[in-house]
């Protein structure tokens, strides 16, 4: 079972609909983050969460929710998206935050597409 | 402002040797990273350097010159399989990853 486990890995969505996006880390790892990957662009960090509690949020527009229900699991809570929001969207987990953040363990990404 | 520069894209053939720079600039400095992240996966912690000098990780080593805001991944003997991008990421004095756009690298028979 790897690390770092995130669904769907590819999603097709309208501009109108409401989905979410989920990771799950069996790492026993205290803090959790979502990045946003398009193409040659630098990693986005958007959110960080610290044993459930968000410690970062990086001006994410409010179209993307995220939740942390326990220090496995991660959601992203996506509606009314744009098509520039289509990209990879990684998940991933370190031991700590802040210390250790330098090495992440990182989910394979869901690939979305807004139409 | 915060900046990581890094090539876009290089090429190099099978069993050659092959350095990726990396040029920094942030608020602080907390260590430089290196990531391998092959098409369609997950990006993999490669390298951790802080202090200046050379770290050797089997065919992969990495460099950091902290007064020049320079590093550079060397990878040696190439194999087909290290076709692949690779990112340079700075931490800043507030634990921050700063990232590079990532390096893709073409390796040829």
């Amino acid at each position: 079972e790897t690390g770092v486990t995130q669904t769907p890995r590819h999603l097709v969505m309208g501009m109108t609909n409401k989905k979410s996006l989920k990771c799950e880390q069996h790492l026993g790892h205290n803090a959790m983050y979502w990045y946003k990957q398009s193409a040659k662009k630098p990693l986005e960090l958007m959110f960080v969460y610290s044993l459930e509690e968000r410690v970062e949020n990086n001006s994410v527009p409010s179209r993307f929710s995220p939740e942390c229900p326990n220090s496995s699991h991660l959601f992203l809570h996506l509606h009314t998206l744009q098509p520039e929001d289509s990209a990879l969207y990684l998940c991933a987990s370190s031991p700590h935050w802040p210390e250790n953040t330098g090495e992440l363990f990182f989910g394979e990404g869901s690939r979305l597409t807004v139409l | 402002g915060q900046n990581i520069d890094q090539p876009t894209e290089m090429t190099a053939t099978e069993g050659a040797i092959v350095q990726i720079n990396c040029t920094y600039q942030t608020s602080g400095f907390n260590g430089l990273f290196w990531y391998q992240q092959h098409a369609g996966e997950a990006p993999t912690f490669l390298s951790y350097n802080v202090l200046d000098g050379l770290e050797e990780k089997g065919r992969f080593s990495s460099f950091l010159s902290r007064s020049k805001g320079y590093s550079y991944l060397l990878l040696k003997e190439l194999q087909m399989k290290d076709s692949a991008s690779y990112l340079c990421a700075s931490m800043d004095s507030n634990y921050q990853l700063i990232w590079g756009a990532g390096t893709k690298l073409i390796i040829k028979p």
